[in-house]
């Protein structure tokens, strides 16, 4: 099964680009498998699903939050990328990365999740 | 978007107690429906899918229920490892996927 991890900086300032990586290992991301996704997390509050792609395909992102959020795929590094932009303070959040197969169309597996919070 | 209710929001509950978790859809799901587990600190754990099945590993206390508008996450027995807080997500509107606000299970 494909495992994902999160990466990217903690702290980003009011209005910037929020910029995370998401490594894909065990499996291919090109491989037309899976729907990958990005979700989100309040500090202890609830999820919100943030958008997702898929390879050669689709991208389709929360209605709230779309113009502002990209959701890409880099098949040379095997990773899948999120950049969300004029970030405020209601974006802190532990951001993660998701993938659904093709076969389930659950979220299955989970990364572990990156705090990102917004401040300057 | 389809809007998701959990109930209640806070279960308090003792070890070997049976547990009923409820999701209530704004419309219809169907059957297109998951239940997750959150424990501190962690990320979201698939229990359940297409609202009655087991996803791989999870224990026979776990089953769910329910179709339409009307979910039910049961746990037969309660565990120590199973306090934790639950999600249900549908998937009915791919192009709006949504949580329910979740049902903390806390130790009585």
């Amino acid at each position: 099964q494909v495992q994902l991890q999160e990466s990217g900086p903690g702290l980003v300032k009011p209005s910037q680009t929020l910029s995370l990586t998401c490594i894909v290992s065990g499996g291919s991301i090109s491989s037309g498998g899976y729907y990958w996704s990005w979700i989100r997390q309040d500090p202890g509050k609830g999820l919100e699903w943030i958008g997702y792609t898929y390879y050669r395909g689709g991208t389709h992102y929360n209605p709230s939050l779309k113009g502002r959020v990209t959701i890409s795929i880099d098949t040379s590094k095997n990773q899948l990328s999120l950049k969300l932009s004029s970030v405020t303070a209601a974006d802190t959040a532990v951001y993660y990365c998701a993938a659904q197969s093709n076969v389930l169309n659950w979220f299955d597996p989970w990364g572990q999740g990156a705090l990102v919070i917004v401040s300057s | 978007e389809i809007v998701l209710t959990q109930s209640p929001a806070t279960l308090s509950l003792s070890p070997g107690e049976r547990a009923t978790l409820s999701c209530r859809a704004s419309q219809s799901v169907y059957i297109h429906l998951a239940w997750y587990q959150q424990k501190p600190g962690q990320a979201p754990r698939l229990l359940i899918y297409d609202a009655s099945n087991r996803a791989t590993g999870i224990p026979a206390r776990f089953s769910g229920s329910g179709s339409g508008t009307d979910f039910t996450l049961t746990i037969s027995s309660l565990e120590p490892e199973d306090f934790a807080v639950y999600y249900c997500q549908q998937r009915t509107n791919w192009l709006a996927l949504t949580f329910g606000g979740g049902t903390k299970v806390e130790i009585k």
